[in-house]
């Protein structure tokens, strides 16, 4: 099974400032997706970015991009000029590739990370 | 907007009671995934249907069933509810039962059992 861990509950960052919030996960799946969910206070699940595993360059997203270390497995998010409207909660999820078979493609979240950008 | 819609908003039900929650998809995607979000155990998957046919199921509890008929929206029955069932309940679709498509999701429904 898999596990998506995500070890800071909450983060501050100033108004058009950088900020990047971690995720570890555990496979034993060679091929994967990986997500960034945002979750901003209308609790609407906002899709941010993308990352499929056998792909080594970093997906990128206007101001948001990954940071992607596979043998680590690690996939931290980077939010550049961060803005008021990116406060949110943030959730990684884990989702197995479609080639290994079977049929349930569920995502798999972290406890996520409560990200509060101050003016 | 995604494009999935789920109803009501808003439900309030007493314990022992029995709910339906309603979810379509977007246009043209077969799969819908449901989930679980509550303080005490986060995001968690439910059930997933592709097509009107049951695909996996996750953590979901004996009372809870859902189906997805024909012209591809789907219902999640809650029925026995107990006060630990109160949480946000997610629709997601995705075009089909198998990725790399995302899941796009619904508002949610925000059940209350008191």
């Amino acid at each position: 099974a898999q596990t998506v861990t995500q070890s800071q509950p909450e983060m501050s960052v100033q108004e058009a400032e950088t900020v990047t919030l971690s995720c570890t996960y555990d496979t034993s799946e060679n091929n994967y997706y990986l997500f960034w969910y945002k979750q901003p206070p209308s609790r609407q699940m906002i899709l941010v970015i993308r990352q499929e595993a056998y792909k080594q360059q970093n997906a990128t997203e206007n101001r948001f991009s990954v940071n992607f270390q596979k043998a680590a497995k690690s996939f931290s998010l980077k939010i550049s000029d961060s803005q008021l409207g990116d406060t949110a909660m943030y959730f990684c999820a884990f989702m197995k590739h479609w080639a290994s078979g079977g049929s349930n493609y569920k995502l798999t979240f972290g406890k996520g990370t409560l990200l509060t950008v101050n003016p | 907007d995604s494009g999935v819609t789920q109803t009501p908003k808003h439900l309030i039900t007493a314990t022992g009671q029995r709910v339906t929650l309603r979810c379509s998809p977007r246009s043209g995607d077969l799969s819908v995934y449901w989930y679980q979000q509550s303080l005490d155990q986060g995001l968690q998957f439910l059930i997933q249907y592709y097509n009107g046919e049951e695909r996996a199921k996750g953590n979901i509890l004996e009372r809870f069933s859902a189906q997805q008929f024909p012209d591809l929206h789907s219902e999640l029955n809650l029925s026995s509810l107990e006060l630990g069932d109160s949480a946000l309940y997610f629709c997601a679709s995705s075009p089909n039962g198998q990725g790399p498509y995302e899941q796009y999701f619904g508002p949610g429904t925000r059940l209350t059992v008191t």
